[in-house]
């Protein structure tokens, strides 16, 4: 089955610095790589996926980059702010055809954005 | 409004005993799921479900039993607790068969004593 690889665990930049989380996957076959926000007492929130025949994809100042060669994708905050402050987690799945089914997490990023 | 209800939002238990988390959702997905969260762990996938009347093990099944009568309700049945499974439990659904995003529950923190 599909393994999901997050790094780092935590994370702590200054507001209005970038901030990078990366994933790597196992399963050549997952073809959709969502990114969850962990608000704290809340459920994950949808912030930003990315397709696999898609390279990258920007939504304001959150980009994701997807590398299917090397089986890793990354999500990047830029200008951050201290309401970013979350856990964020990345996830895969093969999103169709006959396998379709679960939705494998990475193991979540803290992040703290310090004013 | 449309989404996603867990219930309880927690519950104290005592080891042994039986436990339903119950899980409703009103968008008519066909799949859904349940994680447990745990600090450094991640999202783990307990079990899952594609489609009504059938369901899969996830990565940590084991102390757990689903069902899915029909397409809205998916129960997560803990047939004799133990303090290992003190977490807090989260539901999901989403379409199947297409890239679509999982809509999460608020979650249900669990307690086993």
């Amino acid at each position: 089955g599909e393994n999901v690889e997050q790094h780092p665990s935590t994370l702590s930049v200054q507001e209005g610095d970038s901030a990078v989380i990366k994933c790597t996957y196992s399963d050549s076959a997952s073809n959709y790589f969502p990114w969850y926000k962990q608000e704290l007492g809340k459920g994950p929130q949808l912030i930003i996926d990315i397709r696999s025949n898609v390279g990258e994809k920007k939504d304001q100042r959150i980009a994701v980059t997807l590398n299917k060669t090397a089986k890793h994708f990354s999500l990047h905050i830029t200008e951050t702010q201290p309401e970013d402050s979350a856990v964020y987690f990345c996830a895969a799945i093969n999103a169709g055809g006959t396998s379709y089914g679960k939705l494998t997490f990475g193991q979540g990023t803290i992040l703290t954005v310090h004013p | 409004i449309a989404g996603i209800t867990q219930a309880p939002t927690s519950q104290i238990l005592a080891a042994g005993r039986r436990m339903t988390l119950r899980c409703t959702q009103d968008m008519r997905h066909n799949a859904m799921y349940w994680y447990r969260q745990d600090l450094g762990l991640g999202l783990r996938l307990i079990h899952y479900s594609n489609t009504a009347g059938t369901t899969g093990k996830g990565e940590v099944p084991d102390g757990y039993s689903v069902s899915r009568a029909n397409t809205d309700d998916f129960p997560l049945t803990l047939a004799s607790a133990v303090p290992s499974q003190t977490s807090v439990y989260f539901c999901a659904s989403r379409e199947t068969g297409r890239d679509t995003e999982a809509f999460f529950g608020q979650g249900t923190r669990l307690t086993v004593v």
